[in-house]
């Protein structure tokens, strides 16, 4: 197995527009999360699954924000009309019923 | 809500000196603790996985310890190399897998 993966590496993208990033995790790992990253702060929850259901969500997962894991593989995050403020690592993990996490290399995204 | 913080937010030692990093959390319900290694604009390594059965955890160069009825984590790093120089994070679940909450992180430079 090669670890989590994360697509694409880096992103820009002009204001308005939308992005979807995507993650494939350790293929036997059941649960899958989402975080976001600015600048000099440590990592930031956004959501999880278990499978292919949405288990948590965070209130920085705004409605301009749309996560889906369809048949409990891979996930994508999109963020639709991308605001400055979006501009972030976005860190996709995996895990074994919490039986230790593994983070992907992250996604980063810039918004200009 | 779980809070966790890292001291010192930055730290810069020269090569040879033992390196000390601490983390506290307020909720002593935590299922386990790991901590992380993250170099510039990349994603998050894991350097060690401490269960709540246990008291310590060591690999190599690193040990770090788990008190959960004080609240705290300790990452020791013996002989600092240069290539310690990184961010180092802590993070632990509630429950098994469950989300990760994060300290801001420690930022260490080795000097050579």
């Amino acid at each position: 197995d090669t670890g989590v993966s994360q697509d694409p590496r880096h992103k820009i993208t002009k204001r308005g527009q939308n992005v979807t990033f995507r993650c494939d995790p350790i293929s036997e790992h059941n649960r899958l999360y989402w975080y976001r990253q600015t600048l000099g702060q440590g990592p930031e929850f956004l959501t999880y699954f278990q499978n292919e259901a949405q288990l948590e969500k965070s209130r920085l997962l705004s409605d301009r924000f749309s996560a889906e894991r369809p048949k409990g593989s891979f996930s994508t995050l999109e963020i639709q009309r991308t605001e400055q403020g979006d501009s972030a690592m976005y860190l996709c993990a995996s895990s074994l019923s919490g039986d230790g996490y593994t983070f992907g290399s992250g996604t980063r995204l810039t918004v200009v | 809500k779980q809070e966790v913080t890292q001291i010192p937010a930055a730290l810069s030692v020269p090569e040879g000196e033992n390196l000390v990093l601490n983390c506290s959390f307020t909720d002593s319900a935590i299922y386990n603790l790991q901590w992380f290694r993250q170099d510039p604009g990349k994603g998050l390594t894991s350097l060690l996985l401490i269960q709540s059965s246990q008291r310590e955890q060591t690999s190599g160069r690193l040990n770090a310890s788990l008190d959960k009825s004080s609240g705290r984590s300790t990452l020791y790093i013996a002989a600092s190399q240069p290539g310690d120089s990184a961010t180092y994070l802590c993070a632990g679940p509630k429950a098994a897998g469950n989300k990760l909450t994060f300290g801001g992180g420690t930022r260490v430079l080795v000097k050579p």
